[in-house]
């Protein structure tokens, strides 16, 4: 089944303790990114990259780290998690390229930061 | 920043009825408009997407209406039914290299029985 995944699910931390979120997908996507969804705010980019070894800031990139190794994985990095980082995360992947070309979303992973 | 602004926040509709959300953008530099639906626990999907020199797209009970000089696109949920009940996200894709979306802020639709 082709689908992008997420670990873990849920996770409660406490502020400055390192963590990281790993995502995967099976479907030999070139292009992964990161999104954080927030109440009333949508879904932002924080990290996306456009194949191994690229990886470029989205739009709210301050307190994360991405890197991308392997095409199919790419783990965010939270190195000194800090409470407004408490949020809904999703991993997401497509094929590059012109035209439009479906993002597949992962299921989430939920963060809160005490 | 580029920006769409998605309304309304939350809906309430019938089963039956017709449900519509609203996004506005400001940046030309976009060529598709997607819809994405959320339901709860899960990632958001694919609903719909539709080119700006298209005013109007259909699948199914959905519709997307584009109004490219009003820089406005809305999607219509005809014949609306409980399992349509989720959070609906419209989103922009831009021209650059990395085609990045910038999504709405996303309507929370109820569907009542």
């Amino acid at each position: 089944e082709a689908q992008v995944t997420q670990n873990p699910r849920y996770l409660i931390t406490v502020t400055g303790k390192k963590l990281t979120v790993t995502c995967s997908q099976n479907m030999n996507h070139e292009y992964m990114s990161w999104y954080r969804q927030d109440p009333g705010l949508g879904l932002r980019q924080i990290y996306y990259s456009m194949n191994v070894e690229v990886t470029d800031k989205g739009d709210v990139p301050e307190g994360y780290k991405v890197s991308r190794k392997e095409k199919r994985n790419f783990p965010l990095i939270l190195e000194s998690p800090s409470p407004n980082q408490t949020s809904l995360y999703f991993c997401a992947s497509r094929v590059p390229g012109q035209g439009f070309n479906e993002q597949y979303f992962g299921p989430g992973t939920r963060l809160t930061v005490t | 920043q580029q920006q769409v602004k998605q309304s309304p926040q939350s809906l309430i509709v019938q089963k039956g009825g017709i449900s519509i959300i609203n996004c506005a953008y400001e940046n030309t530099a976009f060529d598709y408009f997607p819809w994405y639906q959320q339901f709860p626990g899960k990632g958001p999907a694919l609903l719909i997407a539709i080119r700006p020199d298209v005013s109007e797209k259909k699948e199914g009970r959905f519709t997307i209406s584009f109004n490219k000089s009003a820089k406005q696109f809305s999607l219509h949920i005809m014949d609306s039914q409980p399992g349509d009940s989720a959070t609906y996200f419209c989103a922009a894709c831009g021209t650059g290299s990395a085609r990045q979306l910038t999504f709405g802020s996303g309507t929370q639709l109820t569907v009542l029985p």
